[in-house]
Parts: structure tokens; sequence; C-alpha cells
């Protein structure tokens, strides 16, 4: 059981550059969600889906676009990186309803430069 | 002020001591409280979690909500050194299906052995 698969684990930009984090859970989850971590700032949510076809912005949305066209992905676009996009991003999965808990899965390390 | 505020640390404490974590928030209508453990490097994973004031136990940790003085705590006993993580209080509103989490920023912690 993979869990949530994110990729790449490292990558680097340049100003300007776009670039779309990858995101796949294979768990039928029904809520899927778009977290950065920055030190000192603890975990901010970007954007989050409660479904296939819906998605919704968090906290800190700016820079940042989603879709969700299938239950298992959640891709994250960078439509033109900032070095304040420079971050570790989570993507976490849940089953809903009632059930809270969250899976995250391993990072993505970005530099913006 | 912060909606949730943790004492990032650096905690240091020898293996087999009481560990004791806390987090304050401000915003009464959190109802669902949770503790995540993030080793390094890795995605946070739910270590806890508890929608009603007073203790909950599992194992070697005990977590502990305080409403009325919008306290939480976790308590490690007998910690190991598999036990140095960083811990990150979570947060949720009550209602619905809402499943959007405040995090503290977490607390770094070593144990020694």
């Amino acid at each position: 059981n993979a869990g949530v698969t994110q990729t790449p684990k490292f990558q680097v930009l340049k100003t300007g550059q776009s670039m779309t984090l990858q995101c796949a859970q294979d768990m039928n989850h029904e809520y899927m969600s778009w977290y950065r971590q920055d030190p000192g700032m603890g975990l901010r949510l970007i954007h989050y889906s409660v479904g296939a076809g819906i998605t919704d912005q968090g906290e800190v949305p700016n820079g940042y676009n989603v879709s969700r066209s299938t239950t298992e992905d959640f891709p994250l676009r960078l439509l033109s990186a900032a070095p304040s996009q420079t971050s570790v991003y989570f993507c976490a999965s849940s089953p809903g309803g009632t059930n809270e808990k969250l899976f995250f899965g391993s990072g993505t390390q970005l530099s913006v430069l | 002020q912060k909606e949730v505020e943790q004492d990032p640390g650096p905690l240091s404490v020898p293996e087999g001591a009481i560990v004791s974590l806390n987090c304050t928030y401000s915003n009464s209508a959190f109802q669902y409280f949770m503790w995540y453990r993030q080793y390094s490097r890795k995605g946070p994973e739910l270590l806890m979690y508890t929608y009603s004031s007073g203790n909950k136990e599992d194992g070697r940790f005990t977590a502990q909500v305080d409403k009325s003085s919008k306290y939480i705590s976790l308590f490690i006993r007998d910690s190991q050194p598999s036990d140095s993580a960083t811990y990150l209080c979570a947060m949720k509103l009550g209602g619905g299906s809402n499943y959007k989490l405040t995090f503290g920023k977490g607390t770094l912690l070593t144990v020694n052995p």
C-alpha cells in the first residue's frame, strides 16, 4: 500500500519558471490538500479538494493552482516561481466524513533561485 | 495573536524522562485536537486525536485537553531515542466535514540515550 506519493522529492527552479508538483493517493480518499512548511511558520494550507472536480483555496493560495480531475491525483502548479515559494510542500489526503485523520506524503523540497 | 501557539523548543531530554509538550489556542470554536509526529525529512503522522476535555491515553502517550484554559498537552512517558522528532499540535473547528487543520509551529524534541 503506497499511501500518498509525491514527486519529485527535490526541485530547484529559477525565478519565473513554472512547474507541477505531483501527488497521488491509492486509498480512495475523498479529501486531498496541499500544505507548505516553512521554518518558524508551521504547516499552512494552500489549496484543498473535497472530491473530484471540486477545489477551494486555503490560507496561502496566491501563486498556486490546483485541479482534481480524478480521485487519485491532485497536482499543484506553480505558475511563475518566486523565491518566496521556497519551501517544503506536503500533500495530504483524508477519508472524509467523520474521519479527520490526514495521511501525509513525504514532501517535496523546492528551492527557487 | 496567532490562533495556535506552540513553543518551538528545541527540547532535549535524557532517555526515560517524562516529556511535556504544550499548545495554547485563542479560538474557542476549535473542537478537535490532534498531535502529529514528524521525523526529519518525512511527512507528519497522526499520533493522538481527541475532541473532548480530559485525558486520552495510548501506550506511553497521553493527550490532555483543557478547553476552559484553551490549552492542550502531550505527555510522553519513559521517552526513547526513537521519540526524537518534531511534534505538531493541530486543531480544527467543530461541525460539518471541515477538515482544514490549523497547526502549531512544532516542537523539536531530542531524546538522548
